[in-house]
């Protein structure tokens, strides 16, 4: 099962305006980390949020986790069409044997001109 | 090499036969990991190798999968006895993970598009 689920799974917005997408999880976490694809290829690492962190920031994304609703989420602002991709939530899952990161289900984010 | 390379990048096979999939870490990265995603949907973790050793196999989906990891480097992931159902893209990434939690991020190659007609 997923360990981490997006919301909402599609998402459309114009140029220039600012996107959210949110994470929720289910078991307690070290790390959680956004991840973004295009054309169903590989993910490219966007940022990473300890469990002790609040909110980070890098260029125009905002990352904010709140641990005791076991919830993230991702902040673009001034969107651009560069923009349109998927993003993924990812968690690291403690196993019993080992920790292994798990990703969300994904948000599907279009950016028109 | 400047990242993790994954061949062959397209992969066609008939239902029933057994087909190979490798991937080449960035040097030096100690932690490798297999997902697969099918269309649409999110990454479901197979396996992942701390050196040569796979801590926990518990995501491989049934005995037909096999993934070996040699010399701390080259990887790659057995399917036998394809099934449609193993239609997907298999995802490889790599990290510098040295300790029990990933506290790292990965680096992903650009997958094998596997297609078992």
């Amino acid at each position: 099962s997923q360990q981490g689920e997006e919301d909402p799974q599609a998402l459309s917005i114009q140029e220039g305006e600012n996107a959210t997408m949110n994470c929720s999880y289910k078991t307690s976490i070290n790390n959680l980390q956004w991840y973004r694809q295009n054309s169903g290829r590989g993910l490219v690492h966007l940022i990473l949020i300890r469990s002790n962190e609040r909110e980070k920031h890098s260029g125009r994304l905002r990352v904010t986790l709140d641990t005791s609703k076991k919830s993230s989420s991702l902040l673009i602002t001034a969107s651009r069409a560069a923009d349109t991709a998927s993003y993924f939530c990812a968690t690291d899952l403690y196993t019993g044997t080992a920790s292994k990161l798990t990703f969300g289900t994904g948000t599907r984010l279009q950016v028109t001109l | 090499g400047a990242g993790v390379s994954q061949s062959p990048s397209n992969k066609v096979t008939e239902k029933g036969k057994d087909v190979e999939l490798r991937c080449d870490p960035i040097s030096g990265h100690t932690a490798l990991y297999w997902y697969r995603q099918s269309l649409g949907q999110g990454l479901e973790f197979l396996i992942y190798f701390q050196g040569n050793s796979a801590p926990d196999k518990s995501g491989l989906p049934s005995d037909r999968f096999s993934a070996e990891r040699t010399g701390g480097s080259v990887s790659t992931l057995t399917i036998q006895r394809t099934q449609q159902e193993d239609s997907a893209v298999y995802l490889c990434a790599s990290s510098s993970r040295v300790g029990f939690a990933t506290n790292e991020k990965l680096f992903f190659g650009s997958g094998t598009q596997l297609s078992v007609l």
